[in-house]
């Protein structure tokens, strides 16, 4: 199985910062993967697909890159909207979908 | 649009079968594929298995002995049987589903969960 480890585990930041979230996978995922914000007690939100394409909808303060092994999610702007889980997901193998165990992003 | 919706019992007894149902609207059922992720207390998400109309499955190899997933088209609606429950079973249960057309497997739409507790 492909592993996917995400770093920070946690993250504290204020409105207006720029942060960026890591995404490591155990072997090359081409560029299958994506990320999904989490709210407490609501489902995961698509946000980016394909490592770099931004989901319709989603503030443009999102955007993600990388490739192979190494994917990183980063946020230009803090928001107060933007407190939440975020968690990254390798699709690149059908038989098994495998995702990191989340980074919450709280204010500092 | 597309939604899901998630039912079932919030408790299963140890040893027993959880059994949850996920009521699609807004989409035709030949248009996605219907999967079933979770969400263990505190944890991360696990995906536990997917299903196409025409019968075509996936599971999580960790999972595969204990779970069925199906379809029933007449209802719009797509379950998940998991047998032999224990306390790790305990999590929110989430339907959630990716178009045949574009990337498989990325999780576009999703139901709002539902809590399952394995306890006597």
């Amino acid at each position: 199985d492909i592993q996917m480890t995400q770093s920070p585990s946690t993250l504290s930041a204020s409105v207006g910062d720029r942060v960026t979230i890591t995404c490591r996978a155990s072997q090359s995922i081409s560029g299958s993967l994506a990320w999904y914000q989490q709210k407490p007690g609501k489902a995961p939100k698509l946000l980016i697909y394909k490592a770099s394409n931004l989901q319709t909808g989603v503030p443009s303060r999102f955007s993600g890159s990388g490739s192979e092994t190494e994917f990183t999610l980063t946020i230009s702007s803090l928001q107060p909207d933007d407190f939440a889980t975020y968690h990254c997901q390798q699709y690149h193998t059908y038989s098994m979908y495998t995702f990191g165990q989340g980074t919450k992003l709280d204010i500092k | 649009q597309v939604q899901l919706q998630e039912s079932g019992p919030g408790l299963v007894k140890p040893s027993e079968t959880l059994f949850l149902t996920c009521t699609v609207s807004g989409a035709s059922i030949s248009d996605y594929f219907w999967s079933w992720i979770r969400q263990a207390p505190g944890k991360g998400l696990e995906w536990i298995g997917y299903m196409y109309y025409t019968g075509v499955t996936n599971y999580n190899p960790s999972l595969r002995s204990r779970i069925t997933i199906s379809i029933d088209t007449s209802k719009h609606q797509f379950s998940l049987r998991l047998n032999s429950v224990t306390a790790a079973d305990t999590a929110v249960y989430f339907c959630a589903s990716f178009p045949l057309q574009g990337d498989r497997g990325v999780f576009h739409i999703w139901g709002q969960g539902t809590m399952v507790t394995v306890s006597s």
